[in-house]
């Protein structure tokens, strides 16, 4: 099983609302990631977490916040954002161990399509 | 120089044809290639990963990897129309758990 998931798949938030997008994996993977991803565009990376803790901050707004509750979920807090953050936000994860030795597949939820109006 | 280059157009195919994408990267120490696939307005889809120099064949995919060329390269063979799609090249970066991706190619295979 390959699956990560997302939700919800489509939001719509005023810049002056508190929303959150939640992701979730079972597949045991150790690292879990967060990226943006506008059209005709290759995802942007914003976030990583390994093994549930923050490892890179590709200096995202602090109007974006992760946080990774366990290593299973992942959640992205959003507050007062801009029209331009409207994009499909990726959900990934990666990071087995099989073998003894790492695996770095990366596999991707479905993305909430968010817009800010 | 970018990290991951895709720089072909869109790729125009015959249905039944082989379709070839390229992608170079310049991390020498890249030990981790993968190729996604993308419908529009869906997610990336893993299609295929290779850690050696060399083949490897999935279905009607096979990945090509040369690190001495630093290239990466994606053959569909038999094309189908529901192989149209954006393709994206990820490499992963030595020492995090980052990808960088190429900017994708889209292939159309014409019926």
């Amino acid at each position: 099983d390959t699956e990560v998931t997302q939700t919800p798949k489509h939001l719509v938030m005023g810049m002056t609302n508190k929303k959150s997008l939640k992701c979730e994996q079972h597949m045991g993977h150790r690292a879990m990631y967060w990226y943006k991803q506008k059209a005709k565009k290759p995802p942007e990376l914003m976030f990583v977490y390994s093994y549930e803790k923050l490892s890179i901050n590709e200096s995202v707004p602090s109007r974006f916040s992760p946080e990774c509750p366990n290593s299973s979920l992942l959640n992205l807090h959003l507050h007062a954002l801009q029209p331009e953050d409207s994009a499909l936000y990726l959900c990934a994860s990666s990071l087995r161990l099989a073998g003894g030795l790492p695996h770095y597949e990366q596999y991707f939820g479905p993305g909430t399509r968010l817009t800010v109006t | 120089q970018k990290e991951v280059e895709q720089n072909s157009g869109p790729l125009s195919v015959p249905e039944g044809a082989i379709a070839s994408l390229n992608c170079t990267y310049s991390d020498r120490v890249s030990q981790s290639f993968f190729w996604y696939r993308q419908y529009s307005g869906k997610s990336p889809e893993l299609i295929m990963s290779i850690y050696s120099n060399g083949d490897k064949e999935d279905g009607r995919f096979t990945a090509q990897l040369n690190k001495a060329s630093q290239y990466v390269s994606l053959l569909i063979r038999d094309s189908q129309p529901s192989d149209s799609a954006t393709y994206l090249c990820a490499v992963k970066n030595y020492g995090n758990n980052r990808l960088a991706f190429g900017k994708g190619n889209q292939v159309v295979v014409i019926p």
